[in-house]
């Protein structure tokens, strides 16, 4: 059964903190993994990952992807309480079909 | 604003009527979706479209469950005799088609919340 396991399920932090937030995946015929910021509304987009081994970087935010091992997680560096939020892992498969963890609720504390 | 737009934002509703969302995807978009999320889940797939073309289906999408895109622009959500477990986010999202035929990255839009009483 094709499944994508977030974790931890939650975290809390304090301004300044590196966090490392992990996603798992079992996908028939794998294509992307993409990661997502969603704060009290939809999710936005953060990283589309498709090649092991080659991080992607944004600010104070990357990630990496491990197709050999089929997992990718996601760095925060010096956390911010703007960094609150869910932290959404999706794998795209079989031709642009996305299947959806359920997220690690991050809490940065002032 | 160019973004993904949903309407209503929220919808209250008896149990046992009929619900209808609209979504408008990102003009240039192909590709749109249908998901619902409940409370500390991810977005579960529902359908998919490609221009006008529904190409897949969930099987949570019950007989109740109906989506259209008649022109390849927005996309109607439907759902008949509405249930309690109905109750949840309904997202849309857009994208467009890679040449080699993967998609890029989805843009959300803000979702209909519905809650079933």
């Amino acid at each position: 059964e094709d499944k994508v396991v977030q974790s931890p399920l939650s975290l809390v932090v304090h301004e300044g903190d590196t966090v490392t937030l992990n996603c798992s995946y079992e996908v028939t015929n794998f294509r992307s993994l993409l990661w997502y910021k969603q704060e009290k509304k939809a999710p936005t987009f953060l990283f589309m990952l498709t090649s092991s081994g080659i991080e992607k970087k944004s600010g104070r935010l990357s990630s990496i992807l491990d197709k050999k091992e089929l997992f990718s997680i996601l760095n925060i560096t010096a956390t911010q309480t703007g960094d609150s939020a869910v932290y959404l892992c999706a794998v795209e498969y079989n031709f642009n079909k996305f299947y959806f963890g359920s997220g690690t609720k991050l809490n940065v504390k002032p | 604003d160019t973004g993904v737009s949903q309407d209503p934002r929220h919808k209250i509703t008896k149990r046992g009527q009929n619900v209808t969302f609209r979504c408008d995807p990102i003009s240039e978009h192909n590709r749109l979706y249908w998901y619902r999320q409940t409370l500390g889940q991810g977005p579960e797939f529902l359908t998919y479209f490609q221009n006008e073309a529904q190409l897949e289906k969930s099987r949570l999408l019950s007989d109740r469950f109906s989506a259209e895109r008649p022109k390849g622009s927005f996309s109607t959500l439907e759902i008949q005799r509405t249930e309690q477990g109905d109750s949840a986010m309904y997202l849309c999202a857009s994208s467009s088609i890679r040449r080699q035929g993967m998609a890029y990255e989805q843009y959300f839009g803000p979702g209909t919340r519905l809650t079933v009483t």
